[in-house]
């Protein structure tokens, strides 16, 4: 069975840094990308990029370049998003999704960022 | 960037009604349209794939129409497990598979 398990909710303080991650099991963690998919408290999905586990390509929405970076552990068949200094407006929920050459087909559970002082 | 809009942004309609979803992208994108399906706190689910191709186990009332620049998605025979936000996306550009802004989908 395909699942995708995101480590737990965080609440930070604004200038914290913060590394979230996306742990893969039931496939071949090196044959699909993983994306990383935003949802703002009561808004909508903003697809922020995709990384290559097989060989760690990485792009990047233009919205999210240089705001985050995504990263891969093969070895542990698990992915990361993180942050270097995270902002207020960094507060919510983050998906990874599984990229089935043509669509998002597993997502995982979510991870709830709250950024507050 | 390709640009993704959705309409109606909300829509109430009766159990066992039609329902058509549209949406549009900025700039031709052949086929490469998904829909979504997400309820409250939770994760989206792959309806759609290609425009038009549903994806295994998701029930035969859902589905979706169109290319280029032009989509459609439609329940025919509304269900109250439908109750949801669905949302367009399109790959046909990366680096960025952008989301349509949604349209919430509830019972009147």
């Amino acid at each position: 069975e395909v699942q995708l398990v995101q480590s737990g909710a965080e609440v930070k303080k604004p200038g914290e840094s913060l590394k979230i991650s996306c742990k893969g099991s039931g496939y071949s963690f090196t044959s699909y990308w993983i994306g990383w998919v935003r949802q703002m408290p009561g808004k909508g999905l903003e697809w922020m990029g995709i990384i290559y586990p097989g060989d760690s390509d990485t792009r990047y929405s233009p919205s999210f370049q240089g705001q985050v970076t995504i990263s891969a552990d093969k070895s542990i068949s698990t992915a990361y998003l993180q942050w270097s200094s995270l902002k207020a407006s960094d507060t919510a929920m983050y998906y990874c999704a599984r990229w089935r050459l043509k669509a998002h087909d597993y997502w995982g559970q979510g991870t709830l960022v709250t950024v507050s002082s | 960037d390709i640009q993704m809009t959705q309409s109606p942004s909300s829509l109430s309609a009766s159990v066992g009604d039609r329902v058509t979803i549209t949406c549009q992208a900025s700039q031709d994108i052949s086929n490469y349209l998904n829909w979504y399906q997400q309820k409250p706190g939770k994760a989206p689910k792959l309806l759609i794939y290609d425009a038009s191709n549903l994806e295994t186990g998701v029930p035969s009332r859902f589905s979706g129409s169109g290319s280029g620049t032009d989509f459609t998605f439609t329940i025919s025979s509304l269900q109250p497990e439908d109750i949801a936000t669905y949302y367009c996306q399109q790959y046909d550009n990366l680096p960025s598979f952008t989301f349509g802004p949604g349209t919430k989908v509830d019972i009147k």
